[in-house]
């Protein structure tokens, strides 16, 4: 176990419903970043939080946003879904100092249905 | 063009044998490189960061080509247990916006046959 937890590990989600995915950090990393992986592919970075501020974002349209916690624990809001957002979400932290502060930490991933 | 490619394989290798495969970048101004491996349905995980001098860790071996814009992973006397995909991931930080971003490649996945 790698002390990043995610929830809900699976969950399914119709056509232009809204969803809330979770993040705990590990302790002591401040950073946390997001991913989406479809079937076969390499993960997709959605963006990245440090110390609750967006430093960073990839190629996804606005209605993916998130929000990252005082203690460091985040939140990946996708609203309108469409048929091709179903995939594996998954996060990631970092320490950000200290030996392995270029180490991401990833979560097992929680796994969207969109039907 | 993908801003970071590999190739998809699947690679079947004996077991014993030494593989080894590229990943392109397209971004001159990439800072950082790192080989993950996935497998199949869990999460991706650490297997080396990519330094501009090589670096070798037991029976892997990464090295850093900037002129040609790719990264390579050697693996010598393989195990079945590394069968896996294996993903290439590039950082790059745009210093004007301080904008940070990880991209990564589709994965090379690796079968070791015994």
């Amino acid at each position: 176990e790698t002390g990043v937890t995610q929830s809900p590990t699976h969950l399914i989600k119709t056509r232009g419903q809204q969803v809330t995915l979770r993040c705990s950090s590990q302790s002591g990393h401040n950073t946390v970043s997001w991913y989406q992986q479809a079937l076969g592919q390499g993960p997709q970075f959605i963006f990245q939080y440090y110390r609750e501020e967006e430093n960073g974002r990839g190629n996804f349209p606005p209605r993916f946003s998130g929000l990252q916690f005082p203690n460091y624990s985040s939140e990946l809001n996708v609203n309108a879904l469409e048929l091709d957002d179903s995939a594996l979400y998954l996060c990631a932290t970092l320490p950000g100092q200290g030996a392995g502060a270029n180490v991401l930490t990833f979560g097992a991933g929680s796994r969207l249905t969109v039907l | 063009r993908k801003e970071v490619e590999q190739d998809p394989g699947p690679f079947n290798v004996p077991e014993g044998a030494t593989v080894a495969f590229n990943c392109t970048y397209s971004n001159s101004a990439s800072q950082s490189f790192f080989w993950y491996r996935q497998d199949c349905r869990k999460e991706p995980k650490l297997l080396m960061s990519v330094y501009s001098s090589g670096n070798e860790d037991g029976r892997f071996t990464a090295q850093l080509n900037r002129a040609s814009q790719y990264i390579s992973l050697l693996i010598r006397d393989s195990k079945l247990s590394d069968s896996a995909t294996y993903l290439c991931v590039v950082n790059l930080f745009s210093g004007e916006d301080s904008n940070y971003q990880l991209i990564w490649g589709a994965g090379t996945k690796l079968i070791i046959k015994p």
